[in-house]
C-alpha cells in the first residue's frame, strides 16, 4: 500500500523559509521510473506543480519559482524535503507531495498516481 | 508556461453525460500523450482518473473516458452520479521535465 504524508509548519512569517517533509511508504525512490513531486494549491485555486526529484538525484523545478525552491531526498528514510525561501502571503496554500511515474526510460513525468493528504501552510505576520 | 485552459464550471443532471475540455498549446498538450485528469472533492487530495490521454487506472469507473485532438484534451463523464460532483483538473507534460495543470472545472450534478 502506497502512502505519503506531508508535515511542516502550519504558519510561517513573511520572508521566512518553509521546510516541508514528505514521508512515504509502499515504494522506494531507488526504483527506476518513480520519483516524488511537490504540488501546491492556494485556497480555492488551481493546482500548481512545483518540483520533482528522482532516484538519480536529478531535480526539476517550475520555472517561476526555481530560485526559491530546493528539493532533496533521503532514500534510506523514504523522505523528500522541499524548502521554499522568502515566503510571501501569496504562497499560502495546501502543499501536496505525490508519487510520480516517469515515462519508462526517460525523465519525463507521466502522471501522479498517489498523493498525500496535503499540508496547509499559511503565510502571515 | 501558462496554465491549461478549462471551463470554470459545467453541470449536468443524473444520468446525463458531460464533457470538460482542456486546451493547451503545441508545446504541451499538442506534443505529448502525457495528459492526465484528476478528480478532487472538497478538502481532499486529487485522485488520478485518466493518464496518457485515455487510460484509466485500476478501480476508476468506465463512465470516465477521455481523448485528445490537437491541442485540446477532453474528459467525458457518462451516466452522471451525485458522487461525481467535484473539481476536475487536467494536467500535461510541458517539456523540459515540467508539468502544467489546468485551471480546474467545477462539476455540479443538478
Amino acid at each position: 500500500q502506497v502512502t505519503l504524508r506531508e508535515s511542516g509548519p502550519a504558519l510561517v512569517k513573511p520572508t521566512e523559509t518553509l521546510t516541508l517533509t514528505c514521508a512515504f511508504s509502499g515504494f522506494s525512490l531507488s526504483t527506476s521510473g518513480l520519483c516524488v513531486s511537490w504540488i501546491r494549491q492556494p485556497p480555492g485555486k488551481a493546482l500548481e506543480w512545483l518540483a520533482l526529484i528522482d532516484r538519480d538525484d536529478d531535480k526539476y523545478y517550475t520555472t517561476s519559482l526555481k530560485t526559491r525552491l530546493t528539493i532533496s531526498k533521503d532514500t534510506s528514510k523514504n523522505q523528500v524535503v522541499l524548502t521554499m525561501t522568502n515566503m510571501d502571503p501569496v504562497d499560502t496554500a495546501t502543499y501536496f507531495c505525490a508519487r510520480t511515474v516517469y515515462v519508462w526510460g526517460t525523465s519525463r513525468p507521466n502522471y501522479f498516481d498517489h498523493w498525500g493528504q496535503g499540508a496547509l501552510v499559511t503565510v502571515s505576520s | 508556461q501558462s496554465a491549461l485552459t478549462q471551463p470554470a464550471s459545467v453541470s449536468g443532471s443524473p444520468g446525463q453525460s458531460i464533457t470538460i475540455s482542456c486546451t493547451g498549446t503545441s508545446s504541451d498538450v499538442g506534443s505529448y500523450i502525457l495528459v492526465s485528469w484528476f478528480q478532487q472533492h472538497p478538502g481532499k487530495a486529487p485522485k488520478l482518473m485518466i493518464y496518457e490521454v485515455d487510460k484509466r487506472p485500476s478501480g476508476v469507473s468506465n463512465r470516465f473516458s477521455a481523448f485528445k485532438s490537437g491541442n485540446t484534451a477532453t474528459l467525458t463523464i457518462s451516466g452522471l452520479q451525485a458522487e461525481d460532483e467535484a473539481d476536475y483538473y487536467c494536467c500535461s507534460y510541458g517539456g523540459y521535465s515540467s508539468v502544467i495543470f489546468g485551471g480546474g472545472t467545477k462539476l455540479t450534478v443538478l
